[in-house]
């Protein structure tokens, strides 16, 4: 496969449930993004991993949890969501220069939380 | 702070027709990246252009062309001769913070221009 992969890409869950979103860079990236895209508003970022380390938590609930175990593979661990996290996630990669490297996004996630 | 603004929310042409999505953005640094992306129904973002606050050349990519102007702190898109496979949602984003030797940044994007494309 190339470029960047989600994985499900559809998802229903409960209130109580806990599951995790996959995603799966092969570019080469050093640099790995959530965003979340809630109809309406602008996309949000979530977290940004470089290198395998997190760099930015944009004040992000700790009912998401990242993970990043390579420079190739991203999760987001949920738990314990609400409606309102009802939402597209977005998964993207870039080279490890700031902002000098456009990213590449995947085909997304769409959560829904009843 | 910096902030992205795209004050169309729906823009609806017949084919054929020129259309331009307008984006106004917000920041206090010197240093900047503007970039456009394109979201088809199948919902992946899809990378258009990248323009440095450096480089104020407008740029012609087939029916593509982007209008940076610091000035008014905007950065168009016009799409001639409009195509039904042109309707999308297209977002133009920000990224302030430039590392060198390494880090990374998210982007800041508008709320999007949702195109459509009438034949």
């Amino acid at each position: 496969e190339t470029g960047v992969t989600q994985t499900p890409r559809h998802l229903v869950m409960g209130m109580t449930n806990k599951k995790s979103l996959k995603c799966e860079q092969h570019l080469g990236h050093n640099a790995m993004y959530w965003y979340k895209q809630s109809a309406k508003k602008p996309l949000e970022l979530m977290f940004v991993y470089s290198l395998e380390e997190r760099v930015e938590n944009n004040s992000v609930p700790s009912r998401f949890s990242p993970e990043c175990p390579n420079s190739s593979h991203l999760f987001l661990h949920l738990h314990t969501l609400q409606p309102e996290d009802s939402a597209l996630y977005l998964c993207a990669s870039s080279q490890d220069s700031g902002s000098l490297g456009e990213q590449f996004f995947g085909p997304g996630t769409r959560l829904t939380v009843l | 702070a910096q902030k992205v603004t795209q004050a169309q929310t729906e823009i609806s042409v017949v084919e054929k027709e020129d259309v331009t999505l307008d984006c106004v953005y917000e920041t206090r640094d010197t240093t900047y990246y503007l970039f456009w992306y394109k979201q088809p129904p199948s919902g992946e973002l899809v990378f258009l252009i990248r323009r440095n606050s450096f480089d104020e050349q407008n740029e012609i990519s087939g029916r593509y062309s982007w209008n940076f102007q610091k000035s008014t702190s905007s950065f168009n898109f016009t799409i001639t001769a409009s195509q039904v496979v042109d309707s999308a949602v297209y977002f133009c984003a920000l990224s302030e913070r430039v590392y060198s030797g390494g880090g990374a940044d998210g982007l800041t994007f508008g709320k999007g221009t949702h195109l459509i494309i009438q034949p």
